[in-house]
């Protein structure tokens, strides 16, 4: 069972850096075609793709986000990190990361998603 | 960035019926279109892929067509399971980018 959960602070002061941790099972990170992408949604809005980490370690970001975002990965834990710096209260928004199959069913498993909110 | 726009943005429909989602495309991103279902509180489900290919497990009563900029979803039989919010996402360019949501309502 392909399975994605992710972690992270609930509350992060303006400013900070904040780091999730997306744990993955019943699947390998390094299996072809297989990418572990970021989503955000905010509060009562829709939702916005964040960064994607491929199979062979390539990464993709959000170019609005890009300088503020980094995607990476530790395979020997099944995890896939996104940090985030500089963090303000548009941050706020609940997190989610997907398994994404390329040349396939494209996003198909999401995590439960983690809020996280920006706050003083 | 491609701007997807969804209509209506809302809806409301009874038991049984079958309702239809459209989803425009600023530009052609040819098949490489998703459809999400999101219940309140919860995670966004996968529905569709490749415009018309549904994920594993989906019920056929959700089907999806279209290319290059016009897509729609259809739901057969509308159950009170159904009341969530449908996104769209195209995945053809980056930034991958969703629509903003239909919400439909039972």
């Amino acid at each position: 069972q392909v399975t994605l959960r992710e972690s992270g602070p609930a509350l992060v002061k303006p400013t900070q850096t904040v780091t999730l941790t997306c744990t993955v099972s019943g699947f390998s990170l390094t299996t072809t075609e297989t990418c572990v992408t970021w989503i955000r949604q905010p509060p009562g809005k829709a939702l916005e793709w964040l960064a994607r980490i491929d199979w062979y370690d390539e990464k993709y970001y959000r170019e609005s986000l890009r300088t503020r975002l980094t995607v990476s990965r530790d395979t020997s834990k099944n995890q896939v990190v996104l940090q985030m710096t500089n963090m303000n209260p548009l941050d706020t928004a609940t997190y989610y990361c997907a398994r994404d199959i390329l040349r396939g069913p494209g996003i198909d498993v999401w995590g439960q998603g983690t809020t996280v909110t920006v706050s003083s | 960035d491609i701007q997807m726009t969804q209509s209506p943005s809302s809806l409301s429909a009874s038991v049984g019926d079958r309702v239809t989602i459209t989803c425009r495309a600023s530009q052609g991103v040819s098949n490489h279109l998703a459809w999400f279902q999101q219940r309140p509180g919860k995670a966004p489900k996968s529905l569709i892929y490749a415009a018309s290919s549904l994920q594993s497990g989906v019920p056929s009563k959700f089907s999806g067509s279209g290319s290059g900029t016009y897509f729609t979803l259809t739901i057969n039989s509308l159950q009170p399971e159904d009341s969530a919010t449908y996104y769209c996402q195209q995945y053809n360019s980056y930034p991958y980018t969703f629509g903003q949501g239909t919400k439909v309502e039972i």
